[in-house]
């Protein structure tokens, strides 16, 4: 089956634990993205992947880092999570050229305290 | 820069009325535009998906979008609404430039379903 996986998928942590989400993708596409939810704010770009080791800035990037060392992987690293980072947090793969379509993981809902 | 607006924040229908989330977009060229729905607790679904071609765009679940070019709107419709359709709704804009496959996302509409 085609799909986005998210580990884990509910954290509560402390401020200033390091932490990654991982995200892990079976479709061999080549671009992955990393979204926050909010609230009233909708989905917010942090960041995102062309292809194995090329990423860059979203909107939102403070506070976050990723890697892609695997194009099928695509972790999300809080080095020093803070309160303001609680969030839902989304993964996303897509496939690249015309008519491109974004697949979403189910989600982590992290909560720093 | 490219950005989506849904004016309505919350919609509350009858079970078997009919349905039309709004959504207006800004983007300099012809722009893909999508549909995603959220359920409680899950991650995003796409619903449809707009490229090229024909302005009315069928999707999964019985719903249908229609893109209006002069309006730089893609409003979301469904004729008769099911309990099981309560969701969040999301409307977004894609670049369409070549290379990009960037994303953005309106606030998003919740949609309640009276019985």
């Amino acid at each position: 089956e085609a799909q986005v996986t998210q580990n884990p998928r509910y954290l509560i942590t402390v401020t200033g634990k390091k932490l990654t989400v991982t995200c892990s993708q079976n479709m061999n596409h080549e671009y992955m993205s990393w979204y926050r939810q909010d609230p009233g704010l909708g989905l917010r770009q942090i960041y995102y992947s062309m292809n194995v080791e090329a990423t860059d800035k979203g909107d939102v990037p403070e506070g976050y880092k990723v890697s892609r060392k695997e194009k099928r992987n695509f972790p999300l690293i809080l080095e020093s999570p803070s309160p303001n980072q609680t969030s839902l947090y989304f993964c996303a793969s897509s496939t690249t050229g015309v008519a491109y379509e974004q697949y979403f993981g189910p989600g982590t809902r992290l909560t720093v305290t | 820069a490219q950005s989506v607006t849904q004016p309505d924040i919350h919609i509350t229908v009858s079970e078997g009325a009919s349905l039309e989330l709004r959504c207006n977009y800004s983007y300099g060229a012809t722009p893909y535009l999508f549909w995603y729905v959220q359920s409680p607790g899950q991650g995003l679904q796409l619903l449809l998906k707009y490229f090229s071609g024909d302005t009315l765009v069928q999707g999964i679940k019985g719903f249908e979008a229609e893109f209006k070019r002069s309006q730089s709107s893609f409003n979301l419709r469904k004729p008769s609404v099911h309990w099981s359709d309560a969701a969040e709704y999301f409307c977004a804009v894609g670049d369409s430039g070549a290379g990009s496959y960037q994303l953005t996302f309106g606030k998003g509409t919740k949609l309640s379903v009276i019985p």
